[in-house]
């Protein structure tokens, strides 16, 4: 049972136009929602994460939205540049990802063009 | 700081086998977590230890084990290897593991062949 669907698997954007990625969970005891990003041969970083007590994050061209009554949240990269072509993870726990281990989604394959 | 460091990095090993990473925290976390990311499956929890304790498992058979010395560092195997072990074996370490923004920091991974 996948517990957290993402979509688009790939996604192809223009260079400086918006990427945005949906993820949806199943289990409402998720409180922790990180989005990971990964580039071929390296392990995935930390991009930002929310915690459903707010609706939105912000820290510089990534946004988090997040809607709790329809258990969805996205990531949103303004101007979008070809250094952010990588994959992208969005994952979801109940305890800050380590006890419990984080869910992550399948993967967005993003390809910024120039 | 140093970051998450894995070894070895690439291993190839056949049918039958059993192996064992390693995995060395950032200097002054005390969770290790390990991950299995396949291209089929995505990334995948297999178990996370802290203090030398394993706090939880994922939904792997049992020739998947792990343990945590005292220092912190982690190695896991898998014994009797199948060709459907073959994937990038990530570990991740944070401060406690637990609540608040707890950051899971990953290694580059051990990429694991099984012929």
């Amino acid at each position: 049972q996948q517990q957290v669907k993402q979509s688009p698997q790939s996604l192809i954007v223009q260079k400086g136009g918006i990427s945005i990625i949906n993820c949806a969970y199943e289990n409402t005891a998720f409180d922790y929602f990180p989005w990971y990003q990964q580039f071929p041969g390296k392990g995935p970083a930390l991009l930002i994460a929310i915690r459903p007590d707010v609706s939105e994050k912000k820290e510089g061209r990534f946004t988090i939205s997040f809607n709790k009554s329809a258990k969805q949240f996205s990531l949103h990269i303004m101007d979008s540049q070809p250094g952010d072509s990588a994959t992208y993870f969005c994952a979801a726990s109940t305890s800050g990802g380590g006890a419990d281990g984080l869910t992550f989604g399948k993967g967005t394959h993003l390809i910024i063009q120039p | 700081k140093a970051g998450v460091t894995q070894t070895p990095r690439y291993l190839i090993k056949t049918r039958g086998q059993q192996v064992t990473l390693s995995c060395s925290p950032i200097s002054g976390h005390r969770s290790v977590s390990w991950y299995q990311q396949t291209p089929g499956q995505g990334l995948q929890f297999l178990f996370e230890y802290f203090s030398e304790t394993q706090r939880n498992k994922g939904n792997f058979p049992g020739r998947f084990s792990g343990r945590q010395f005292s220092n912190s560092r982690s190695e896991m195997n898998v014994s009797t290897l199948e060709l459907g072990d073959s994937a990038l074996y990530l570990c991740a370490s944070s401060m406690s593991g637990t609540g608040g923004t707890d950051t899971q920091y990953f290694g580059p991974g051990t990429r694991l062949t099984v012929l």
